[in-house]
């Protein structure tokens, strides 16, 4: 199975400043055959189910504030969150859809307001 | 609108099997493309993927549970259900339901339900 390794476990930001997320794969998320990276960021708040907020590494779900980004390519993978606003604090999670029926998902991020 | 409920018991003793009903609304699983998958989420840990199945029957399975789970769906009835055997106290957990649905290629994640915690006690 491919491992997803997420970086920091907890990050603590100002209101307004950056937040970035790390996360990186044990092995390639990119199909070559069309230059996707299979993977998704999801947020969760406390007692709620994870949200989705970003696919194919980059593309925003509908709906998702554009303060939130993914990028990266391959094995290594960032989300940012450009201007942290109170109701982003959450826990983050990766995940790897690049095997059908082999999803992973990364440890988590918890995310607070400094 | 697409929404989905997970359904079950809350608390199971050890050893029982666990039978767990996500039951959805807003999409079809005749249509291809169209899956459900069971993810779980310990108490304060990380989400743990579980088991799918899709338009066409197929079936997958994580490959740590795969011996202990069997997944199944009642198109008819818009329903999933997900039986987990041998349950021990560390299977304690909330059970969320999602769907993916291959459209875009894309085997994320979309529509999850509110899940349902199952504690594993005597």
């Amino acid at each position: 199975d491919i491992v997803m390794t997420q970086s920091p476990d907890s990050l603590a930001v100002s209101l307004g400043e950056r937040a970035t997320i790390n996360c990186k794969s044990s092995q390639s998320v990119l199909y070559s055959s069309n230059n996707k990276n299979y993977l998704a960021w999801y947020q969760q708040k406390p007692g709620q189910p994870p949200k989705l907020l970003i696919y194919w590494a980059s593309t925003r779900e509908s709906g998702v504030p554009d303060r939130f980004s993914g990028s990266g390519s391959g094995t290594d993978f960032t989300l940012t969150i450009s201007s942290l606003q109170a109701e982003d604090v959450a826990v983050y999670y990766c995940q790897q859809y690049y095997s059908t029926g082999m999803y992973t998902f990364g440890q988590g991020t918890k995310l607070e307001i400094k | 609108q697409v929404t989905l409920r997970e359904s079950g018991p809350a608390l199971v003793k050890p050893t029982q099997t666990l039978t767990l009903t996500c039951t959805f609304s807003g999409f079809s699983l005749s249509t291809s493309g169209m899956c459900v998958s069971w993810i779980r989420q310990p108490p304060g840990k990380a989400l743990e993927w579980l088991a799918l199945i899709d338009w066409d029957d197929d079936k997958y399975y994580s490959t740590s549970l795969k011996t202990r789970l069997t997944i199944s769906k009642d198109t008819s009835k818009n329903q999933v259900v997900l039986t987990m055997t041998n349950m021990d106290p560390v299977d304690t957990a909330t059970y969320y339901c999602a769907r993916i649905y291959y459209g875009s290629g894309s085997s994320h994640f979309d529509y999850w339900g509110q899940g349902t915690l199952v504690t594993v006690s005597s």
